[in-house]
């Protein structure tokens, strides 16, 4: 079946430590994208990519690393530096990135701090 | 402001009942409107797309977009218990670098 994995589904920090989300695809979309969901509020967009070894800054980078090594995979490392980290975060696909495509999502993480 | 408003909800109706979920925005640049539908701790998938104004039909789904009071809904006939999950609004038009997604609204159908 096609789709995005994302894993782990719950995931716990301990202060001042760095954690990796896992997203892949096997989908062949050239774009993928990070959303980060607190309560009551809608999606923000953390990082985007439209192409291998290429990304971008969304909304509320501030915190948060990616890479995109192989096209398949957009993990997301969550750093020390991101001080409210507790939310659910989203991984999503699109097949090459235009703003009218439609998206994607895995089944998401759920960070939550020790 | 923000650029999309949703009411959070929650909205709880009888089974059956027609349910309505708004959208208010401020961008008159935007033009491309969507739908999503996210059960609990799961990720969203697109329910409905509509492009510019008027209105879009999907079984008992329908998408109504009115760009002159840039307003936009959606509509759910007889709706069942399988229908409880938060309905994201997401738009976006030419200028854009991103979907811009509404706070999502909780609806539950009481059976």
């Amino acid at each position: 079946d096609g789709g995005i994995t994302q894993s782990p589904k719950y995931l716990f920090r301990k202060e001042g430590q760095n954690v990796t989300l896992s997203c892949e695809q096997n989908l062949n979309h050239d774009a993928m994208y990070w959303y980060r969901q607190d309560p009551g509020q809608g999606l923000r967009l953390i990082y985007y990519s439209q192409i291998v070894n290429d990304f971008q800054k969304g909304d509320i980078a501030e915190g948060y690393s990616v890479s995109r090594e192989k096209k398949e995979s957009f993990p997301l490392t969550v750093t020390s530096a991101q001080k409210n980290p507790t939310a659910f975060y989203l991984c999503a696909s699109s097949i090459g990135g235009a703003i009218n495509e439609k998206l994607f999502f895995g089944s998401g993480t759920q960070l939550s701090v020790l | 402001q923000k650029e999309v408003e949703q009411d959070p909800g929650p909205l709880s109706v009888p089974e059956g009942a027609i349910v309505s979920l708004n959208c208010t925005y401020s961008n008159s640049a935007f033009q491309y409107f969507m739908w999503y539908r996210q059960y609990s701790r799961k990720g969203p998938e697109l329910l409905m797309y509509t492009y510019s104004s008027g209105n879009k039909e999907d079984g008992r789904f329908t998408a109504q977009v009115d760009k002159s009071s840039k307003y936009i809904s959606l509509f759910i006939r007889d709706s069942q218990p399988s229908d409880s999950a938060t309905y994201l609004c997401a738009m976006s038009g030419q200028g854009a670098q991103k979907l811009v997604f509404g706070q999502g609204t909780r609806l539950t159908i009481n059976p």
